[in-house]
């Protein structure tokens, strides 16, 4: 069975930096995309970053490039979120998801997701 | 960044009923459309790709439809645990996208 889990949310500063986490079993790790979506609170789904099987390649929404960096330990079978100068607005649920594999064409639809790790960004 | 806009926001429906939910794309996304479920308290699951293919898992009385900019999602006959809000997501080119989700309330 394909899981996801996650870990490394909680509360900090506006300024100040958390690492998310996100441990994969259940499938061949090194060989798929990895995904990371939000939720804020009573609000809708926003796609923020993902990383290549290998990790030589990202992408990031524009509301968190250059503060956010995603990585992988494929080793580890661990996907990660580095978040610095974190503002209140990115307070949320944050999920991590495994994009598809389709022979060897990578798509960026997401199945399954993680449980989900809260980050709330106040003072 | 293509913008993906969902209608309804919120769909009032009974049991055993047919209702069709609709997502519009900004500009063309091919077939490069997915449809999610959330539930209250849950993660999102996947219940569609590539415009109509289901999931695997996925009950029949779930299908898709459309291609370019506009889509529908159709579940045959609602139960009880279908009442959950929906989303679509483009995945077209960078950036990703989410439409707002549409609610399907009792």
């Amino acid at each position: 069975e394909v899981q996801l889990l996650q870990s490394g949310g909680g509360l900090v500063q506006p300024g100040g930096s958390l690492r998310l986490s996100c441990a994969a079993s259940g499938f061949t790790f090194s060989s798929y995309a990895m995904t990371w979506v939000r939720q804020a609170p009573g609000k809708g789904l926003e796609w923020v970053s993902v990383i290549s099987d290998a990790g030589d390649a990202t992408y990031y929404a524009d509301s968190v490039r250059g503060r956010f960096t995603v990585s992988r330990d494929n080793s580890k079978r661990t996907l990660y979120l580095q978040m610095n100068s974190l503002r209140v607005e990115d307070t949320a649920l944050y999920y991590c998801a495994k994009n598809q594999l389709l022979g060897t064409s990578h798509w960026h639809w997401f199945d399954p997701w993680g449980q989900g790790t809260l980050v709330t960004v106040s003072s | 960044e293509i913008v993906m806009t969902q209608s309804p926001a919120t769909l009032s429906v009974s049991p055993g009923e047919r209702t069709t939910l609709s997502c519009r794309a900004s500009q063309s996304v091919g077939s490069d459309l997915a449809w999610y479920q959330q539930r209250p308290g849950q993660a999102p699951r996947l219940l569609i790709y590539g415009a109509s293919n289901r999931a695997t898992g996925i009950p029949a009385r779930f299908s898709g439809s459309g291609s370019g900019t506009e889509f529908t999602f159709t579940i045959s006959s609602l139960q009880s645990e279908d009442f959950a809000v929906y989303y679509c997501q483009h995945y077209n080119r960078w950036p990703l996208t989410f439409g707002g989700g549409t609610k399907v309330e009792i």
